[in-house]
């Protein structure tokens, strides 16, 4: 299986700050990894397809880059909305696995 | 609106057996492949189990292989995930997710439900 490695598991941040999230795959995925946001006591959201692929109605603060087995989410200028649980997936090999995910606190 | 809606989890013994199902509504159901992925309690996510729009394709995680069976029925827009030989392991909130193409291939979670919990205690 492809393991998915993020970074750093918890993440201090501020209103108004640049964050980055770092995911790394154990082997190539080329483009396809997916990035969510999980709130507490809810369900995962997509934000991200195909690495840098914005779902529709995400605000562009958001970002993501990398391919091969490097991949960054970015968030432009923290709101207070987005402090939440963030999760990699990779999608081109089955099992499609997660990272273990990045608490933004 | 488009939504899922899962029911069906519960307390249940080790070895003992339930079936989660999940409404959808708001979209054509059958043009899409619907998963379950899990959360154990405080825990990332895990994939279990995808099934195409025509249930010709269906895949399994390891964990559950030979113990869950996934399936579909398209005239009720209604996923359901059946899970025999329950252990302990199992304890998780169970996500019913939809995949934006009929195919099980490359396969994202671009929908949600609100989740169930299942819980294996004796």
């Amino acid at each position: 299986d492809i393991q998915m490695t993020q970074s750093p598991p918890t993440l201090s941040a501020s209103v108004g700050d640049r964050v980055t999230i770092t995911c790394r795959a154990s082997q190539s995925i080329d483009t396809w990894l997916a990035w969510y946001q999980q709130r507490p006591g809810k369900a995962p959201k997509l934000l991200i397809h195909k690495a840098s692929s914005l779902e529709s109605g995400v605000p562009s603060r958001f970002s993501g880059s990398g391919s091969g087995t490097e991949f960054t989410l970015i968030i432009s200028s923290l709101q207070a909305d987005d402090f939440a649980t963030y999760h990699c997936q990779q999608y081109k090999y089955y099992p499609v696995t997660f990272g273990q995910g990045t608490r933004l606190e | 609106e488009v939504q899922l809606l899962e029911s069906g989890g519960d307390l249940v013994q080790p070895g003992g057996s339930l079936r989660l199902s999940c409404a959808a509504s708001g979209f054509t159901f059958s043009n899409y492949a619907m998963n379950w992925v899990r959360q154990a309690p405080g825990k990332g996510l895990e994939w279990v189990s995808i099934i195409s729009g025509s249930s010709g394709s269906i895949y399994y995680a390891d964990s559950v292989k030979g113990r869950f069976t996934i399936s579909r029925d398209n005239s009720k827009n209604t996923l359901y995930l059946q899970m025999n030989s329950l252990r302990a392991e199992d304890t998780a909130i169970y996500f019913c997710t939809r995949h934006p193409l009929e195919a099980a291939t490359i396969v994202r979670f671009d929908l949600w439900g609100q989740g169930t919990l299942v819980t294996v205690s004796s």
